[in-house]
């Protein structure tokens, strides 16, 4: 069972384009991590999110928590080929005291030039 | 700091034989995490470790996959006996505390023929 569920799991677009993922989840997450992979290597963060609601931009690229903490979104505007990568959500999940970060199965974006 | 290090990080096994995966998370960090990536299954939480001890060892997929951390800078993943359906790349990440960053290995690429 995939606690995070992450759409689409490709995207293949023109550079210069808009694009949204999602990750939806029926649990509740105390955060929620944005992850880029690049091949060969490990997951690197790029934004983490807290309060349900938040909404955080990092150049391009704008973040939001659902009001809930069930579910968060990536928007890319005007998106280039460097932006061409895996993008992976995370949640932290309260169990037992402890909090356990889980992924979702990820986006693969390809930017066209 | 060096990061998360994994050792070794290409290994190519028979079926049959003993893996041991070692990783050696950032100074300072209380939580270390095993991590599984497939294409079918993306990133797979495996265990994980909180100051030392095993929180959680569900995503385990069964009793030939055993980890340790005998102390803060060192854990281990063994796989025994290892086989085909096994190969992916296994991650080992470690964070401070819940809803902060996961540093991640680079990876070690499990072939078992």
């Amino acid at each position: 069972t995939q606690l995070l569920e992450q759409s689409p799991q490709f995207l293949s677009i023109q550079e210069g384009e808009n694009l949204t993922v999602y990750c939806n989840s029926s649990s509740v997450f105390s955060s929620l991590q944005w992850y880029r992979q690049e091949p060969g290597e490990g997951p690197v963060l790029l934004v983490t999110v807290v309060t349900g609601g938040e909404v955080k931009k990092l150049k391009r690229l704008t973040f939001q928590f659902g009001d809930a903490r069930k579910d968060s979104s990536l928007h890319i505007t005007a998106a280039q080929p460097g932006d061409t990568g895996l993008y992976l959500c995370a949640g932290d999940l309260t169990q037992g005291g402890s909090e356990k970060l889980v992924f979702g199965k990820g986006t693969k974006l390809t930017v066209n030039p | 700091d060096a990061g998360v290090i994994q050792s070794p990080r290409h290994e190519v096994t028979e079926m049959g034989q003993e893996v041991t995966l070692r990783c050696k998370p950032i100074s300072g960090h209380n939580s270390l995490f095993w991590y599984r990536q497939t294409m079918m299954r993306g990133l797979e939480l495996l265990i994980y470790f909180n100051n030392n001890v095993p929180i959680d060892d569900s995503g385990m997929p069964e009793d030939r996959f055993s980890a340790k951390m005998p102390n803060a800078s060192f854990s281990t993943l063994k796989i025994q006996p290892s086989e085909p359906r096994d190969s992916a790349v296994y991650f080992c990440a470690s964070r401070t505390t819940r809803n902060t960053e996961a540093f991640f290995g680079q990876g070690t690429r499990l072939t078992v023929v």
